[in-house]
C-alpha cells in the first residue's frame, strides 16, 4: 500500500520569507508522479506543482519549487517570497501508475496548514 | 470557462434520508472522481469512473452510490446506510490516466441534522 506522510500539521512564515513543507512517501514502485495541491479557505483544490519520478531535475513553478529525493522517498515543497495569498492547507499526493494507463490513483497526505503572517 | 461545478455548496439532510450531490464538468475529461474530506484525514476516494457507464469503488464506498450516464456528469448519492455522512465532498476530473493531475470542483459541505 502507498502511504503519504506530512509530519507538520501546522506551519507559519513571515511575509516575504521562505518556508519548506515536508512530505515523505512509502512505495515499492519505481515509476510514479508526485504533486502538491493547495487548498485555500475557499476549499477549492489547486494544483501547485508536479514531479515525474523518472526525472531527476526538481520541478519549479515561479515561487514554488520542490526538493525531490527519490532514494529517501522525500518530496518537500519550498515557497519563496511568501505572500498572504499563500495561506492555505497544502496536500502532498502520490500517484501510482498502473500498466493499463487507466485507473491511476492518487494517495493524499493529511495536509499542512500554512499561515503567512503579515 | 471550462471547469467543474458542484452543487449545492451547502446541504443539510435529516437522518435516514438519501441525498444526491451534483458534479458537472465541461472539460471533456474522461475520468471523474469523488473524494471525502474530514479534518485531519486528508482526502479519501469514494468512487471513480474512467469512462461513461463504468465506475469502480474507492477506499470508502460503503453507504454511497454513483452513476455515469453522461461524460459530463457524475452524481454521488449518500444513502441512509452511510453511518457518518457529515463531511466535505470534493469532485474531480482528469484526462485518462490523470498524469497531469486532477481538476477539482469547489466542494459540497453535507451536514446531517
Amino acid at each position: 500500500a502507498q502511504t503519504v506522510t506530512q509530519s507538520q500539521p501546522e506551519m507559519s512564515v513571515q511575509e516575504a520569507e521562505t518556508v519548506t513543507l515536508s512530505c515523505t512517501y512509502d512505495t515499492s514502485e519505481n515509476n510514479y508522479y508526485l504533486f502538491w495541491y493547495k487548498q485555500p479557505p475557499s476549499r477549492q483544490m489547486i494544483l501547485v506543482i508536479r514531479q515525474e519520478a523518472y526525472k531527476q531535475q526538481n520541478a519549479t513553478e515561479n515561487r514554488f519549487s520542490v526538493n525531490f529525493q527519490k532514494a529517501a522517498k522525500s518530496f518537500s515543497l519550498k515557497i519563496s517570497d511568501s505572500q498572504l495569498g499563500d495561506t492555505a492547507m497544502y496536500f502532498c499526493a502520490f500517484m501510482k501508475l498502473v500498466s493499463s494507463g487507466t485507473g491511476n490513483q492518487f494517495y493524499f497526505g493529511t495536509g499542512t496548514s500554512l499561515t503567512v503572517i503579515p | 470557462d471550462g471547469g467543474i461545478t458542484q452543487s449545492p455548496k451547502y446541504l443539510f439532510r435529516k437522518e435516514g434520508q438519501n441525498v444526491t450531490l451534483s458534479c458537472e464538468q465541461n472539460l471533456n475529461h474522461d475520468a471523474m472522481y469523488w473524494y471525502r474530506q474530514d479534518p485531519g484525514q486528508g482526502l479519501r476516494l469514494i468512487y471513480y469512473s474512467q469512462i461513461v457507464n463504468d465506475f469502480q469503488k474507492g477506499d470508502i464506498a460503503e453507504g454511497y452510490s454513483v452513476s455515469r450516464e453522461k461524460k459530463e456528469s457524475f452524481p454521488l448519492t449518500v444513502t441512509s446506510a452511510q453511518k457518518n455522512p457529515t463531511a466535505f465532498y470534493l469532485c474531480a476530473s482528469s484526462t485518462q490516466g490523470g498524469l497531469y493531475g486532477y481538476t477539482f470542483g469547489s466542494g459540497t459541505r453535507l451536514t446531517v441534522v
